[in-house]
């Protein structure tokens, strides 16, 4: 059982736009910064989203994060079949004193 | 470009003491502003935070691990290292380095992963 609540699955079509969301508490999500990564099959995760909404170097500007409250979202606009695979978020819990991720969301691309 | 390589025995057996090192290159471990994590992924799961050091050897751990692991540095070797003793074969995993970001708990850079296989 993850402390940050991930959909299973999402999916859409090709060009479309998804999101995913992140759902934590206040000693998690409601007061530490949330990032987000995307692992593709057979690869290691990729950092795609830092401090709530920034982006790394390199990655596109189809990738977006927010975050209100407890919940945390992921949005990915203009999808392609090269999207497909699983996406986690991550923070810090400061009441555990601990490292929390999500249970992770597979994306799939009809 | 920064990278890190893991290394260690792929196959272990129940009550062993699993003991893997990451290898940084591209850069310095002694890097002040991040710390260096591992993590791990069994299979067919999510991702499970392991713990972080620093390279003063300041370290913190994640509360279901934290009584069997222990990090160390080497920063003559740039590298970093991880110990899991008294293994089972939930333990059994895809284990990655990775550096955490200096403002946040992220981590920006990751190694490729390493297969731990525990068996009786």
């Amino acid at each position: 059982q993850s402390v940050l609540t991930q959909p299973p699955s999402v999916s859409a079509a090709p060009g479309q736009r998804v999101t995913i969301s992140c759902s934590g508490s206040r000693s998690n999500v409601g007061n530490q910064d949330v990032s987000w990564y995307q692992q593709l099959p057979g690869t290691a995760p990729k950092l795609l989203i830092y401090d709530n909404n920034k982006r790394p170097l390199g990655i596109p500007d189809r990738f977006s994060g927010s975050k209100s409250g407890t919940s945390a979202t992921l949005g990915i606009t203009g999808l392609q079949t090269g999207d497909e695979g699983d996406y986690y978020c991550v923070t810090w819990d400061g009441s555990l004193s601990d490292g929390v991720f999500g249970g992770g969301t597979k994306l799939t691309v009809l | 470009q920064l990278q890190l390589q893991e290394s260690g025995p792929g196959l272990m057996k129940t009550s062993e003491t699993l003991s893997l090192t990451c290898t940084v290159s591209g850069g310095s471990i002694t890097n002040r502003f991040h710390y260096w994590a591992w993590i791990r992924q069994p299979p067919g799961k999510g991702l499970e935070w392991i713990g972080s050091i620093y390279y003063t050897g300041s370290t913190y751990y994640s509360l279901s691990l934290k009584s069997r692991v222990t990090m160390s540095v080497d920063t003559s070797q740039n590298h970093f290292s991880l110990k899991l003793n008294s293994v089972t074969a939930a333990d059994t995993a895809v284990y990655y380095c990775a550096r955490r970001g200096s403002s946040s708990f992220f981590f920006d850079y990751w190694g490729q992963g390493t297969l731990v296989t525990v068996s009786s």
